[in-house]
């Protein structure tokens, strides 16, 4: 089946630093990403939609200055963490849409596990 | 605007045995998906099950299948001859018609027992 990887999977930073967080389609070219965030125990909660070629959709509530995403290709999207304070650290989840295939295909990444410190 | 609710938080279910997860959802589209999705410790969603809302018989995968009931707006998730991998949280979600987006139910945490 189709494979979406995510980088780092594990990150530890600094209050104040910027984290970036990679999120690649390996084979299949993926027009759409979404980027979600999860707390312990909780559910997904849907943080952007992320367009190739295009600006990011946010969700309402999500600081786009703070949550930056860039989808540069077709097989790529970043989420930085700028300023990254405590409560930012959680568990970072992409998917992505593979255009190619069924509007019903999407497949999630690994997560990123973000502890601020 | 879309809900989906799981009232299970956590479930206990012997080695062998069938287990349901509630699922039920709000929309006013007539065109949508229902996913179940599990996720294990390790944190990675991984895909079950899909139906869509003008399917007329009720998806099977494996020992997952979905029993949608549309006028009751439900889409429960059986589990078959549970095994010790099935102890994860399973999430129920529901794309809307014009977008791909995902809404999330608050999960159920299944725990299998030998």
């Amino acid at each position: 089946g189709a494979v979406v990887s995510q980088h780092p999977s594990w990150v530890i930073c600094k209050s104040g630093t910027s984290v970036k967080i990679e999120c690649r389609s390996l084979d299949f070219q993926a027009t759409t990403m979404f980027w979600y965030r999860q707390f312990p125990k909780q559910s997904l909660m849907l943080m952007a939609t992320s367009n190739e070629g295009s600006k990011a959709t946010y969700e309402q509530g999500v600081e786009k200055d703070k949550f930056l995403i860039n989808h540069a290709s077709l097989t790529l999207s970043t989420l930085t963490v700028t300023s990254a304070h405590p409560e930012d650290s959680s568990f970072y989840i992409c998917s992505a849409r593979d255009a190619g295939l069924s509007q019903e295909t999407q497949y999630f990444g690994p997560g990123t596990r973000l502890l601020v410190l | 605007a879309q809900k989906i609710t799981q009232t299970q938080p956590g479930m206990f279910v012997q080695e062998k045995e069938a287990v349901t997860l509630d699922c039920t959802y709000d929309t006013s589209d007539p065109s949508y998906g229902l996913f179940w999705y599990k996720q294990p410790s390790s944190g990675e969603m991984i895909f079950l099950i899909y139906q869509g809302s003008y399917d007329q018989q009720n998806a099977t995968e494996g020992r997952y299948s979905l029993n949608f009931q549309k006028a009751r707006k439900s889409a429960n998730l059986v589990i078959s001859a549970s095994q010790l991998g099935d102890s994860a949280m399973y999430f129920c979600a529901m794309r809307a018609p014009n977008d791909y987006k995902l809404s999330f139910g608050a999960g159920t945490t299944v725990t299998v027992r030998a």
